[in-house]
């Protein structure tokens, strides 16, 4: 089955910096990958998805970018604000599943 | 569209009780999935539903557990009898196609 990675897994960062989280997939017939932002107490929320046909999306601050070959995606975060903190989860999609990472904790501090 | 709904949002109970987890998808999603998440393994794709019939359930952890989808509108997720490993925030999700999934609020599960 699908093996996946992310790294960091906690990032601390000074309010106005970049941030990058990095997933690794292991398996290539995925063909979705999501990130989704969850806050403490909170439901996860889907902030910003590629397809395998795309190698870079942005959204405002925030960035995906796909290396297919690789098997990897990252996020990218830039001008971060303290309201950015919270868990991200890469989720690759494979046969009608979502198969979610361990989790990056990103703390942003004032 | 009011989102994904669950209910309860919280739920105590003791050892043995039976206990059933509510979920209302949004209108005109085929797909429903069941999560769980917990500090030690994460989120965990219990179930799905597609069209209102179970396709998956490899991650419904034992026979305590049961899920039902009798309509488009509604879903239930069914422990019982409850034991205290079963604590844990359960999460349902629904998408138009089975990719682009979104999360209701969960339901907060003690098991005392």
């Amino acid at each position: 089955g699908e093996n996946v990675e992310q790294h960091p897994s906690t990032l601390s960062v000074q309010e106005g910096d970049s941030a990058v989280i990095k997933c690794t997939y292991s398996d290539s017939a995925s063909n979705y990958f999501p990130w989704y932002k969850q806050e403490l107490g909170k439901r996860p929320q889907l902030i910003i998805d590629i397809r395998s046909n795309v190698g870079e999306k942005k959204d405002q601050r925030i960035a995906v970018t796909l290396n297919k070959t690789a098997k990897h995606f990252s996020l990218h975060i830039t001008e971060t604000q303290p309201e950015d903190s919270a868990v991200y989860f890469c989720a690759p999609y494979n046969t009608d599943k979502l198969i979610f990472g361990t989790g990056t904790r990103l703390q942003v501090f004032p | 569209d009011a989102g994904v709904i669950q209910s309860p949002r919280h739920e105590v109970t003791e050892m043995g009780q039976e206990v059933t987890l509510r979920c209302k998808p949004i209108s005109g999603h085929d797909y429903l999935f069941w999560y769980r998440q917990t500090m030690m393994r994460g989120l965990e794709l219990l179930i799905y539903f597609n069209n209102n019939v179970p396709i998956d359930d490899s991650g419904m952890p034992e026979d305590r557990f049961s899920a039902k989808m009798p309509n488009a509108s509604f879903s239930t997720l069914k422990i019982q009898p409850s034991e205290p490993r079963d604590s844990a925030v359960y999460f349902c999700a629904s998408s138009f196609v089975a990719d682009t999934q979104y999360f209701g609020p969960g339901t907060r599960l003690t098991v005392l």
